[in-house]
């Protein structure tokens, strides 16, 4: 079966413009995760969501970040006005709900602010 | 201080060599630990977890916890090349998050 998907792959973008980066998790799974991995370093939470719960925001690094879910599947997390620490590798994973130890992640976005 | 520290490594050892990689919590409410392998350029993947103290032993592969001095293992026996990643430690408590330790990269020399 599929797994988690992410795209795009790469995205090469200038300071100050917007992006945003989609994640379609395996198809089932209730919870949805963002992680944040820069260069050498390991996963910073970002966000997640459960079922129709409310997101639990409490890792975004700022008023810049902000990620959505749909119908309770695709995500969207988006980067305002971009700024070149904000480099790193964005991960995504998603579970059967958030009780479970075992994520599935994707392969990541890798984005770099020029 | 970080929850969780991990020695990023590298970690260089010869094919066949038994490989220990540790990380340290500082939260005593941890209940779940795991170990992730991250290949270059993937996501990473749940290869052990266990519960509470003891080990436990997949294959070539034991996890060990120990609770009372907050320091949690994993061994790699017979070591190959195909091992060479980094490795993630990650723990949470009755809540909900996970916490990831930094990870150690690996190199498996044939």
């Amino acid at each position: 079966g599929a797994g988690v998907s992410q795209s795009p792959s790469n995205k090469v973008t200038e300071k100050g413009k917007d992006v945003e980066l989609r994640c379609d998790p395996i198809s089932g799974h209730t919870a949805l995760y963002w992680y944040r991995q820069s260069l050498g370093q390991g996963l910073e939470f970002l966000i997640y969501f459960q079922g129709n719960s409310a997101p639990d925001k409490s890792g975004l690094p700022s008023d810049r970040f902000s990620a959505e879910r749909t119908g309770g599947s695709v995500s969207t997390l988006t980067i305002q006005r971009t700024q070149q620490e904000d480099s790193a590798v964005y991960l995504c994973a998603s579970s059967w709900d958030i009780t479970y130890n075992e994520q599935f992640f994707g392969p990541g976005t890798r984005l770099t602010v020029l | 201080q970080k929850e969780v520290e991990q020695d990023p490594g590298p970690l260089s050892v010869p094919e066949g060599a038994i490989v220990s990689l540790n990380c340290t919590y500082s939260n005593s409410a941890f209940q779940y630990f795991m170990w992730y392998r991250q290949y270059s350029r993937k996501g990473p993947e749940l290869l052990m977890y266990t519960y509470s103290s003891g080990n436990k032993e997949d294959g070539r592969f034991t996890a060990q916890v120990d609770k009372s001095s907050k320091y949690i293992s994993l061994f790699i026996r017979d070591s190959q090349p195909s091992d060479s990643a980094t490795y993630l430690c990650a723990m949470r408590n009755a809540g909900n998050m996970l916490t990831f330790g930094g990870g150690t990269r690996l190199m498996v020399k044939p």
